[in-house]
């Protein structure tokens, strides 16, 4: 299993412009979440899905959003970046009622 | 929603020192985990530990639900323990946001 990739791994933006951040999974997980990490600080909620075809808010989701077609994948959109969203972004996925698993996460600059 | 607080927030230690990292939450928890955050920015797996006491190697983990807090103990510390600890919870109940709430970390630098 490669557990939860993400692509790219580095992106540099300008403002403005958009791009979708893949995740994918083949571990078979209900859950799935998208995560940003800016410098110094924890992990903060953007989006969560329990299964295909449900996505929620979290805590952190404006200027996101988030689709889940499949079981596998919950890529992520970053319509007209900006710079406040620079930052590290995680995705992760579950099964029911145990622990979840990261990605090696995409380090996003927007410029 | 549930608030997590580390403590404490930087800690430097020689090589062979023993450390204990405390998180505490506000509510009562469906999950805790422990995480490594490596100076490449990989998040690496320690500990599932909603309650009780588990141990892998120099690291153990316990977590008394009832009174909320969980411990991270680190032994004999190597220079590849250095890094920042995480502590992460989640309480769902029917509402809110379903995910993983993180502390702010614990900055563990060894020094050989």
């Amino acid at each position: 299993n490669a557990g939860v990739t993400q692509t790219p791994k580095f992106r540099i933006l300008k403002i403005g412009q958009s791009m979708t951040l893949q995740c994918a999974q083949d571990m078979n997980h209900n859950y799935m979440y998208w995560y940003r990490q800016d410098p110094g600080m924890g992990l903060k909620l953007i989006y969560y899905s329990v299964g295909a075809g449900i996505t929620d808010k979290g805590e952190v989701p404006n200027g996101y959003n988030v689709s889940r077609s499949t079981t596998e994948d919950f890529p992520l959109r970053l319509e007209l970046a900006a710079p406040s969203q620079t930052s590290v972004y995680f995705c992760a996925s579950r099964p029911v009622n145990t622990e979840a698993f990261f990605g090696q996460g995409t380090r996003l600059t927007v410029v | 929603g549930i608030q997590v607080e580390q403590s404490p927030p930087d800690l430097i230690l020689q090589e062979g020192a023993n450390s204990t990292l405390r998180c505490n939450f506000s509510d009562s928890v469906n999950n805790l985990q422990w995480f490594h955050q490596n100076p490449w920015g990989q998040l690496i797996n320690l500990f599932y530990i909603p309650s009780g006491t588990k141990q892998n190697g120099r690291l153990s983990a316990t977590t008394v639900a009832t009174e909320r807090y969980s411990l991270l103990y680190i032994s004999s510390s190597q220079t590849t323990d250095s890094g920042v600890y995480f502590c992460a919870a989640r309480r769902y109940s029917g509402g809110g946001a379903d995910g993983l709430t993180f502390g702010k970390g614990t900055h563990l630098i060894i020094q050989p």
